[in-house]
């Protein structure tokens, strides 16, 4: 089946600085990818997906790439806030259905 | 729309007994999928409803079971609890169609 890696699975950055989160995926038949913002005690929330017959995504602070290639795809946060402090998880869709395989998560810190 | 809700929100049981949990999807949305979330294993996809058929299935024994009625609630039954199973079960719906999941706020179940 699908198998999802991600990294790295801490990540501290300063407050302003850029967060890079990177998957890889194993089957070449999957066509999209979100990724999930879980906040302490919270259920995960959308943030952000992309659909492989695109190469990237853009929503203000936030961007996806995927290479279908390489079979990865990136997470880029620019100029990090503190309430950006949250474990994020990428993951993929599987072969059928609208199920997801997800990856292990990234907890990232944002210090002031 | 009410979101995706989940019953109960916390559970404590002993090892050997059974415990059902329930999901409510948003309205309209017929897929179903649950997850376990461990702090070692992030989340793992269960199975996956759609329609009172399930049509996706992960590598849990048999102890894990789910339906579905038709009014798209779903419940999933763990039999013969063991320790390991304390974890978050969270569950989550998509509209047919359309591929973003939207995740319940979990029920916590602790096995002791």
């Amino acid at each position: 089946g699908e198998n999802v890696e991600q990294h790295p699975s801490t990540l501290s950055v300063q407050e302003g600085d850029s967060a890079v989160i990177k998957c890889t995926y194993s089957d070449s038949a999957s066509n999209y990818f979100p990724w999930y913002k879980q906040e302490l005690g919270k259920r995960p929330q959308l943030i952000i997906d992309i659909r492989s017959n695109v190469g990237e995504k853009k929503d203000q602070r936030i961007a996806v790439t995927l290479n279908k290639t390489a079979k990865h795809f990136s997470l880029h946060i620019t100029e990090t806030q503190p309430e950006d402090s949250a474990v994020y998880f990428c993951a993929a869709r599987r072969n059928s259905g609208y199920a997801l395989n997800f990856g292990k998560g990234t907890s990232l810190l944002v210090t002031p | 729309k009410a979101g995706v809700t989940q019953t109960p929100r916390y559970l404590i049981k002993t090892r050997g007994q059974q415990v059902t949990l329930s999901c409510s999807p948003i309205s309209g949305h017929r897929s179903v999928s649950w997850y376990q979330q461990t702090p070692g294993q992030g989340l793992q996809f269960l199975f996956e409803y759609f329609s009172e058929t399930q049509r996706n299935k992960g590598n849990f024994p048999g102890r894990f079971s789910g339906r579905q009625f038709s009014n798209s609630r779903s419940e999933m039954n763990v039999s013969t609890l063991e320790l390991g199973d304390s974890a978050l079960y969270l569950c989550a719906s998509s509209d047919a169609g359309l591929e973003t999941q939207y995740f319940g706020p979990g029920t916590r179940l602790l096995v002791l």
